[in-house]
């Protein structure tokens, strides 16, 4: 019930492409889904995130897609550059819920863009 | 922005030695942070949520007496790693809740436990 699924587990893109890295929940009470990028001995940062009640939040190349009833949402990275070669992590919570907003989170896509 | 520090960014210490890991939001207040535990290649694993003036929450299967965690303001929270043995080596993160849900990650602290 608590599990978030993500894929590819790698994904190798070239540079100008478009990335897209797929995850999908089980709860039906989770309400915010966030994407974080991290790169090698980093912590993760933060990139996009989206909740229910709107179906595409988009921030530069970076747009989140949500489908509610098929309880799944992706990030696609237009343009793709060398620079954004990191793992990716997909990431859900139940905010509102009272459980102090515990992010579950997918296990992860390495993202490598060729030149 | 928010911004999240800790300290250190590394660490290395014999077995049988405690570390103390610091984790500060220093541009926001959080009442509620969070310590992570990720290997390599993998994903994060939650050990507890610390809120600020109470007792941590430990998730299960963390010992609570092996990593101690404190909050003791609005901006800090510390990870103590007790009678750290080798297998405890492993990334440490951090996270500091914005709002009602936002987690922002410090970057991290590698311990190595000789």
């Amino acid at each position: 019930q608590q599990q978030v699924k993500q894929s590819p587990q790698s994904l190798i893109v070239q540079k100008g492409g478009i990335s897209i890295i797929n995850c999908a929940y089980e709860n039906t009470a989770f309400d915010y889904f966030p994407w974080y990028q991290q790169f090698p001995g980093k912590g993760p940062a933060l990139l996009i995130a989206i909740r229910p009640d709107v179906s595409e939040k988009k921030e530069g190349r970076f747009t989140i897609s949500f489908n509610k009833s098929a309880k799944q949402f992706s990030l696609h990275i237009m343009d793709s550059q060398p620079g954004d070669s990191a793992t990716y992590f997909c990431a859900a919570s139940a905010g509102l819920t009272g459980t102090a907003s515990k992010l579950t989170f997918g296990t992860g896509t390495r993202l490598q863009v060729t030149l | 922005g928010a911004v999240v520090s800790q300290h250190p960014s590394r660490v290395i210490c014999k077995s049988g030695t405690s570390v103390k890991i610091e984790c500060r939001s220093l541009d926001f207040q959080a009442t509620t942070m969070f310590w992570y535990r990720q290997f390599p290649k993998q994903s994060l694993m939650l050990m507890a949520t610390s809120n600020e003036g109470s007792k941590a929450t430990y998730e299960q299967g963390v010992e609570k007496d092996k990593f101690l965690i404190n909050h003791a303001s609005l901006t800090l929270s510390t990870l103590t790693v007790t009678s750290a043995h080798p297998e405890d080596s492993s990334f440490y993160i951090c996270s500091a809740r914005k709002g009602t849900d936002t987690q922002y990650f410090g970057p991290g602290t590698r311990l190595t436990v000789l």
